[in-house]
């Protein structure tokens, strides 16, 4: 299956600053990326779909302005998180279709980045 | 109502044992169906998709049931390496995107 990217796996930050997550898409090309999070014992929640060349399409509930998305090429999302608070300690994972799974339905994820705000 | 729902568990079960977990979704117009699975900390990897008409990779079957909106999925011969949480995935009608249960927590011991 296809491969997507994310790094880094781990950030731990102080309280305010910005943390920047890369996802990339290793073998084919993304022309949307879907970002979700998860706390801990909790589901995946979808975050924000990535557009390519366009703006993110942000879920109910989620800060756009606090949860900054980029996707200047095919193959690259970023997710920044923008004066970062305790409460945003999550895992982040980023996930693709490539060709195939548009069809099949299939999300391909990243390995996920554990965010510790402290 | 949770648009897709699960039990947490645990299971907790022997080796060479057989289990099943079930799912419910709310959305009756729902046409894609997934199980993924979650080891500890790590991302989710789709396990199958399931069809209609069901479907077997192995030791895993995977049921739909339109009438009552359920999924399951059976595991046999349960192995140590089975030990993980899978999750329930429905897409949202309309959209491309996927709804994820909370997952079953399985864990298979010696």
């Amino acid at each position: 299956g296809a491969v997507v990217s994310q790094h880094p796996s781990w950030v731990i930050c102080k309280s305010g600053t910005s943390v920047k997550i890369e996802c990339r898409s290793l073998d084919f090309q993304a022309t949307t990326m879907f970002w979700y999070r998860q706390f801990p014992k909790q589901s995946l929640m979808l975050m924000a779909t990535s557009n390519e060349g366009s703006k993110a399409t942000y879920e109910q509930g989620v800060e756009k302005d606090k949860f900054l998305i980029n996707h200047a090429s095919l193959t690259l999302s970023t997710l920044t998180v923008t004066s970062a608070h305790p409460e945003d300690s999550s895992f982040y994972i980023c996930s693709a279709k490539d060709r195939v799974s548009w069809v099949t339905g299939e999300l391909f994820f990243g390995e996920g980045s554990r965010l510790t705000v402290l | 109502r949770k648009e897709v729902e699960q039990d947490p568990g645990p299971f907790n079960v022997p080796e060479g044992a057989t289990v099943a977990f079930n799912c419910t979704y709310s959305n009756s117009a729902s046409q894609s169906f997934f199980w993924y699975r979650q080891d500890c900390r790590k991302e989710p990897k789709l396990l199958m998709s399931v069809y209609s008409s069901g479907n077997e990779d192995g030791r895993f079957t995977a049921q739909l049931n339109r009438a009552s909106q359920y999924i399951s999925l059976l595991i046999r011969d349960s192995k140590l390496s089975d030990s993980a949480t899978y999750l329930c995935v429905v897409n949202e009608v309309g959209t491309d995107k996927l709804i994820f249960g909370t997952g079953t927590r399985l864990q298979v011991f010696p």
